[in-house]
């Protein structure tokens, strides 16, 4: 158990809507990144945000957006959802959003599935 | 793009067997840290371990150990006396300093088999 907890374990989506996945992260932890894992496939980096701003983005489209909250917990949104979006999305929280990159805690994963 | 390489895709091998995770990184950085994680079914990143790229001493976790080696940028991972409850994905991720992502290879399967 790491202690980061996600919701919803599962859900499926037609193509072009919406959807918001949460994210409550270790405690004490200020730092929480999102990840992206297509089936059979490494976590791809989405966003990382530290205290609430978003601390760094991977290559993804303006319509995956994120928000952190001052418990830091935080939601990550997909817009327009496509059929390549069905993948594991991960979210991961760390102690520290400093230079050197500290252990990840890893959640259980939201499995979307977009039909 | 500094890609990470997990050339085995899939492994099986029957339990107390010894077995090898290899990786290969591609970087620019003069600093930068590698790490191992497993993924069981149930889905969440497990991490292994932590090593920084002026750390080239290997390194034993028990029935874990890793062999770091720059000249070759390998960071290869062997679990020895294998047992079924090591069956699981397994990544090799790298970071840099300065930048938060990790950067994932596309893991390796590892299958024990009773």
């Amino acid at each position: 158990e790491t202690g980061v907890t996600q919701s919803p374990t599962h859900l499926i989506k037609t193509r072009g809507q919406q959807v918001t996945l949460r994210c409550s992260s270790q405690s004490g932890h200020n730092t929480v990144s999102w990840y992206q894992q297509a089936l059979g496939q490494g976590p791809q980096f989405i966003f990382q945000y530290y205290r609430e701003e978003e601390n760094g983005r991977g290559n993804f489209p303006p319509r995956f957006s994120g928000l952190q909250f001052p418990n830091y917990s935080s939601e990550l949104n997909v817009n327009a959802l496509e059929l390549d979006d069905s993948a594991l999305y991960l979210c991961a929280s760390s102690l520290s959003a400093g230079p050197f990159p500290g252990e990840l805690f890893f959640g259980e994963g939201s499995r979307l599935t977009v039909l | 793009a500094q890609k990470v390489t997990q050339a085995q895709t899939e492994i099986s091998v029957v339990e107390k067997e010894d077995v090898t995770l290899d990786c290969v990184y591609e970087t620019r950085d003069t600093t930068y840290y590698l790490f191992w994680y497993k993924q069981p079914p149930s889905g969440e990143l497990v991490f292994l371990i932590r090593r920084n790229s002026f750390d080239e001493q290997n390194e034993i976790s028990g029935r874990y150990s890793w062999n770091f080696q720059k000249s070759t940028s390998s960071f290869n991972f062997t679990i020895t006396a294998s047992q079924v409850v090591d069956s699981a994905v397994y990544f090799c991720a790298r970071s840099s300093q300065g930048a938060q992502k990790l950067v994932f290879g596309q893991g390796t399967r590892l299958t024990i088999n009773p």
